[in-house]
């Protein structure tokens, strides 16, 4: 089973401010990799798909790079609203066999 | 519009059974892969499995495997976690998305419902 862990746990920061999230996969997950945001009683929400595409409707200031383990989610201007859980989710195999990390915790600080 | 439903919450005692469910609208349900996540209450998403409703294909967490049953009803577009004996362990909110092939990612989730297991 691969394992995602992310990094770091928790990350405060100001409105304005970049947030640089990460994602690594215990072996490679090629670009199959995508990033859901999640605010308190909701479901997840779709952010980014196959490492670095944006889901529809989402803001151009998100944005995510890498492939192979290491994958990195970006938001490069925090708006309020941007405060929440992000989780990375690899997919491998088919049938697939998914697997989330364990999620950062972005605060305002 | 495309969408998931899910069943309401649930208030169960230890050794109980359960079948939640999922429905899909607005799309070709027997289409696309329908997964089942676990956030138990201050933590985060597991994945517990998948089915494809078209030939109810059905694939299991290692964690999950033989602790829960994942079933389809295609005639109905919906799909169904189920629980024989349920443990206060079991005590979460349990999501239905759906996978998209073409994005490897779920597009759409359900609303969510919350299992609570207690004596």
């Amino acid at each position: 089973e691969i394992v995602l862990t992310q990094s770091p746990a928790t990350l405060s920061l100001s409105p304005g401010e970049r947030a640089t999230l990460s994602c690594r996969a215990s072996q490679s997950v090629s670009s199959y990799l995508a990033w859901y945001q999640q605010k308190p009683g909701q479901a997840p929400r779709l952010l980014i798909y196959d490492a670095s595409n944006r889901a529809t409707g989402i803001p151009a200031r998100f944005s995510g790079s890498g492939s192979g383990t290491d994958f990195t989610l970006t938001i490069s201007s925090l708006e309020p609203e941007d405060f929440a859980v992000y989780y990375c989710q690899q997919r491998s195999n088919w049938p697939p066999e998914v697997t989330f990390g364990q999620g950062t915790r972005l605060e305002i600080k | 519009e495309v969408q998931l439903v899910q069943s309401g919450a649930e208030v169960k005692k230890p050794g109980e059974s359960l079948k939640i469910s999922c429905k899909g609208s607005g799309y070709s349900f027997t289409s696309y892969w329908i997964g089942w996540v676990r956030q138990m209450p201050g933590k985060g998403l597991e994945w517990m499995g998948i089915i494809y409703p078209g030939d109810s294909d059905t694939r299991y967490s290692p964690s999950f495997q033989g602790q829960v049953t994942i079933s389809a009803d295609k005639s109905i577009s919906t799909a169904y976690l189920q629980w024989s004996s349920l443990k206060a362990s079991d005590t979460a909110m349990y999501y239905c998305a759906r996978l998209r092939k073409a994005l490897d990612a779920f597009d759409i989730w359900g609303q969510g419902t919350m299992v609570t297991v207690s004596s």
